[in-house]
């Protein structure tokens, strides 16, 4: 029988302008968090990461905001270019000190750059 | 830096038969892990390595399912008999793992294993 594959959340966003991907975290002991990209016929690739006692990290082109009073996580991209198109994933170590045999993974965002 | 290495990049094999895949990590990355990605069920931990040594399996399918790391330089996840469900994209990862704190996997390129 036919499967249903699982819909991932698109933004689509035009050339030039900023991005923003949200990610939600329930364990609020989760001290690690790691934000990829993967692109079509490639593995995840390491963008930034952040650990539990900053609330901002900048990188390249990137900050990911973490706010662990709501939970919350968010990648933005500055002046967003066809080459960010890809599949955004965030990831935390599920628990205080925890092992990264416990990295969960978000089930990502599809990002679309219109040029 | 030549990255996470897996290989083959394809397999198509006939359900029942072996599969092999292989990693070599990153060289002096002292944690291997190995993932699978499906539509369905998104990136899936199998199992993980440290220095060596299989510290949880727990996300291994069944018995079908073997992985092994002889040496710092190399791993193995091999299925048999494998089945069409085994169809996926099987992820190594590598990664230095710290008592100070965790540090981010790098990801090979995958190996996608078609089952018919």
């Amino acid at each position: 029988g036919e499967s249903v594959g699982l819909h991932l959340p698109t933004l689509s966003v035009q050339e030039g302008d900023n991005s923003i991907i949200n990610c939600a975290y329930s364990n609020s002991a989760s001290d690690y968090f790691i934000w990829y990209k993967q692109e079509s016929g490639k593995g995840p690739q390491f963008i930034i990461d952040i650990r539990s006692n900053m609330d901002k990290r900048q990188g390249q082109r990137v900050t990911v905001l973490l706010n662990k009073t709501v939970k919350h996580l968010s990648l933005q991209i500055a002046a967003t270019q066809p080459g960010d198109s890809a599949v955004y994933f965030c990831a935390g170590v599920g628990g205080y000190g925890g092992s990264q045999g416990n990295l969960i993974f978000g089930k990502g965002t599809k990002l679309s750059v219109k040029p | 830096d030549a990255g996470v290495i897996q290989s083959p990049r394809h397999e198509v094999t006939e359900m029942g038969q072996e599969v092999t895949l292989r990693c070599k990590p990153i060289s002096g990355h002292n944690s291997l892990f190995w993932y699978r990605q499906t539509m369905m069920r998104g990136l899936e931990l199998l199992i993980y390595f440290n220095n060596n040594v299989p510290i949880d399996d727990s996300g291994m399918p069944e018995d079908r399912f073997s992985a092994k790391m002889p040496n710092a330089s190399f791993s193995t996840l091999k299925i048999q008999p494998s089945e069409p469900r085994d169809s996926a994209v099987y992820f190594c990862a590598s990664s230095q793992w710290r008592m100070e704190g965790n540090s981010p996997l790098h990801f090979g390129n995958g190996t996608r294993l078609t089952v018919t």
